[in-house]
C-alpha cells in the first residue's frame, strides 16, 4: 500500500517561527500536493508540484512556499507564521494522469500562538 | 472560481437505511469525480472515481452517479452500518492533475 508520511501529528509554534512541514510518499508518485483544513472551509489547495524542483501555486499560496528537492519529499515552508495559519495541513500524493486516485498523510495539526 | 457545494453538512440516519449525499459544482466541467471518506483526525481516504462518460459506479454497497447537465454528483451507502459514520468528500479532477474538495457532509448512522 502507499503510504504518505508527514512528520508531526501536532505541532505549537509561535507567532513570526519559520515553521517546516515534511511529506515523504514510498510510491513513486510525482505529483505531491499540500492542502489545508480548515471547519467550514474544507480542503483548500495551497501548492503542488508535478516534478522535482517543480511547483505551482493552488488558491492560497499568500504566506506559504514549498521545496522539492527529491522525488519523494515534498515540504511546505511557514516563512513567518501567523496564528491565522493554525490549521490542519494534510499532504497528498499520486500518480500523474486523469484519473488518478489521491493518497493523503494522516495530516500535521499547527497550531500558531 | 470553482464552486462545489455538498447537501447539509451533516446527516444522521437509521442503520438500515439508504444514506445519499449530495455534490453540486459550478463553473467547469470535471472529466472525473471521486468521492472520499475521511475520519476523525486522520487524512481521507478513497473510495471512488467516476468519469463523465459514465453514468453511474458501484462498489459493494456504495453507489455513485455523476449527471453532467444537472452538475451534480449523488453518492448513496444502502445497508448503512454505524462504521460508516464519517466525513465524505467529493473532488473534482479539474485538469488531471488537480483536485478540488468540497467541505464535505458528516454522516452519523445511528444503531
Amino acid at each position: 500500500d502507499v503510504k504518505v508520511t508527514q512528520s508531526s501529528r501536532y505541532l505549537v509554534k509561535r507567532t513570526g517561527e519559520k515553521v517546516f512541514l515534511e511529506c515523504v510518499q514510498d510510491m513513486d508518485h510525482e505529483n505531491m500536493f499540500w492542502y489545508r483544513q480548515d471547519p467550514g472551509l474544507g480542503l483548500r489547495l495551497i501548492y503542488f508540484s508535478y516534478d522535482v524542483k517543480m511547483k505551482e501555486k493552488g488558491d492560497i499560496p499568500e504566506g506559504y512556499s514549498v521545496s522539492r528537492e527529491k522525488k519523494e519529499r515534498f515540504s511546505l515552508i511557514l516563512e513567518s507564521a501567523s496564528t491565522n495559519q493554525t490549521s490542519m495541513y494534510l499532504c497528498a500524493s499520486s500518480r500523474t494522469g486523469g484519473n488518478e486516485k489521491l493518497f493523503f498523510g494522516s495530516g500535521t495539526q499547527l497550531s500558531v500562538l | 472560481s470553482q464552486k462545489i457545494e455538498q447537501n447539509s453538512e451533516a446527516l444522521n440516519i437509521q442503520e438500515g437505511k439508504t444514506a445519499t449525499l449530495t455534490c453540486n459544482y459550478t463553473n467547469y466541467s470535471p472529466a472525473y469525480l471521486q468521492w472520499y471518506r475521511q475520519d476523525p483526525g486522520r487524512g481521507p481516504v478513497f473510495l471512488l472515481l467516476i468519469r463523465e462518460n459514465e453514468k453511474e459506479k458501484r462498489k459493494e454497497r456504495l453507489k455513485v452517479t455523476f449527471d453532467t447537465t444537472l452538475k451534480q454528483s449523488l453518492f448513496h451507502i444502502t445497508a448503512s452500518q454505524p462504521a460508516d459514520s464519517a466525513t465524505y468528500l467529493c473532488a473534482l479532477d479539474i485538469t488531471g492533475n488537480q483536485f478540488y474538495f468540497g467541505t464535505g457532509t458528516s454522516l452519523t448512522v445511528i444503531p
